[in-house]
């Protein structure tokens, strides 16, 4: 059982160009979210999903785009790279939402690096 | 709209030393509260969590965290630290859209 696996865990970029960030479940799990990891900042959501076909923004959803065509895959794209989104990217799912008692499954972390 | 604070960027304790990591939160509805820990290049994983009734909360490992509304706080503890629990501890609330809210992190270093 493989949980969530995020693809790649590692990419360079430079400024201007465009990538996107794979997360996959096996857990059958509802609800996926995408956060970025920044030193002293914590974790930040940056865009979420309740489900198949359903996107929303969180907390920090400026320049990155989502598509949830599948259950279980989650993507997060960078449209134009900027420096500022040199960050560790998490993704994580889980069973229910997280305003009751829902438990968060989390990827090893895609580090990207903006030059 | 639903905070965390958690008090201290580092902390070091020697091997066998209590472990008191503190968190405290802001919210306008009844909390759920969580606290994951990361080990160095890997994702968080859930260490406890307090939804509803007992106020101490045990977890894996060892630690524990008590609920205090009247603090509203969620200190994590742990009687004897071992060199195995140097890692970044996050304290995390649930959000109004079904979302964590994390903390800032806490690393935490044990000395032998």
């Amino acid at each position: 059982n493989a949980g969530v696996t995020q693809t790649p865990k590692f990419r360079v970029l430079k400024t201007g160009q465009s990538m996107t960030l794979l997360c996959a479940q096996d857990m059958n799990h509802e609800y996926m979210y995408w956060y970025r990891q920044d030193p002293g900042m914590g974790l930040r959501l940056i865009h979420y999903s309740v489900g198949e076909g359903t996107t929303a923004k969180g907390e920090v959803p400026d320049g990155y785009n989502v598509s949830r065509l599948k259950k279980q895959n989650f993507l997060l794209g960078l449209e134009s790279a900027a420096p500022s989104q040199t960050s560790v990217y998490f993704c994580a799912s889980s069973f229910t939402g997280l305003g009751d008692t829902g438990e968060l499954f989390f990827g090893e972390g895609s580090r990207l690096t903006v030059l | 709209a639903q905070s965390v604070t958690q008090l201290g960027s580092h902390v070091s304790v020697s091997e066998g030393a209590l472990v008191l990591l503190r968190c405290n939160y802001s919210s306008s509805v009844p909390p759920y509260l969580f606290w994951y820990v990361q080990y160095p290049n890997q994702g968080l994983q859930l260490l406890l969590k307090y939804t509803t009734g007992a106020t101490l909360v045990k977890g894996i490992n060892g630690f524990e965290a008590e609920f205090k509304k009247s603090e509203t706080s969620f200190h994590l503890t742990k009687p004897s630290a071992h060199m195995s629990d140097a890692a970044e501890y996050f304290c995390a609330v649930g959000g109004s859209q079904g979302n964590l809210i994390f903390g800032k992190g806490t690393k935490l270093s044990v000395k032998p």
